[in-house]
């Protein structure tokens, strides 16, 4: 089966630019978690989709970051305007919640540096 | 909500011997503990991970121990091998709909040939 896809795989802006990260799951996955990855520590949930309803945002620093999950399929995170301390790998994962629905499977990050 | 803790945060090893990661976890109620390989610029890959109803699983050189009184569960490399060389973490979480991971801060292994 075809994995987590992400795009774009780099970025870099300045500070107070926005930019907008892309994620399409594995075909069928109806949950999707979108994580921030600081160099030098592990991920950190921001967001879980289920469908195309939140679940937990209880991490997302919603005064600049917002995401959304249309039609329950792809889902794009969005940062505006950015601070330095948003530089990190942007993970994107999904997971089924049909059979053991245990294993997360993660895209490949995008890796964002605000200047 | 939870928190995991993981140690060391790194750790050297030769060709051929064997390497142990710990972590603790602080909710009683989390059931699920997997472990993931990150190797530099790549996804986390899940290798190993083990539910609370058993005590321990192994896959080949690897393998994963839980003590859920204690809340701390250790991976455990044996055999190590230069490509074994990555960060690890280590995640907990509880069942239901959510199913959100919580992960450690990580393991830099270097497997020195």
């Amino acid at each position: 089966e075809a994995g987590v896809a992400q795009s774009p795989r780099y970025k870099i802006i300045e500070k107070r630019q926005s930019v907008a990260f892309w994620c399409n799951p594995i075909s069928g996955h109806a949950t999707l978690y979108w994580y921030q990855q600081i160099l030098g520590q592990g991920p950190k949930l921001l967001i879980q989709f289920q469908n195309n309803g939140v679940v937990d945002d209880s991490q997302l620093p919603k005064d600049r970051f917002s995401a959304e999950r249309l039609k329950g399929v792809d889902s794009t995170l969005k940062i505006q305007p950015a601070k330095l301390e948003d530089s990190a790998v942007y993970l994107c994962a999904s997971r089924t919640t049909s059979g053991r629905g245990y294993e997360q499977y993660f895209g490949p990050g995008t890796r964002l540096t605000v200047t | 909500g939870e928190n995991v803790e993981q140690h060391p945060s790194t750790l050297s090893v030769q060709e051929g011997d064997s390497a142990v990661i710990k972590c603790t976890y602080s909710d009683s109620a989390s059931n699920y503990f997997p472990w993931y390989k990150q190797e530099l610029g790549k996804r986390p890959q899940l290798i190993i991970d083990i539910r609370s109803n058993v005590g321990e699983k192994k896959d080949q050189r690897i393998a994963v121990t839980l003590n859920k009184t204690a809340k701390h569960f250790s991976l455990h490399i044996t055999e190590t091998q230069p490509e074994d060389s990555a960060v690890y973490f280590c995640a907990a979480s509880i069942s239901g709909s959510a199913r959100q991971l919580t992960f450690g801060s990580g393991t830099q292994l270097t497997v020195l040939p």
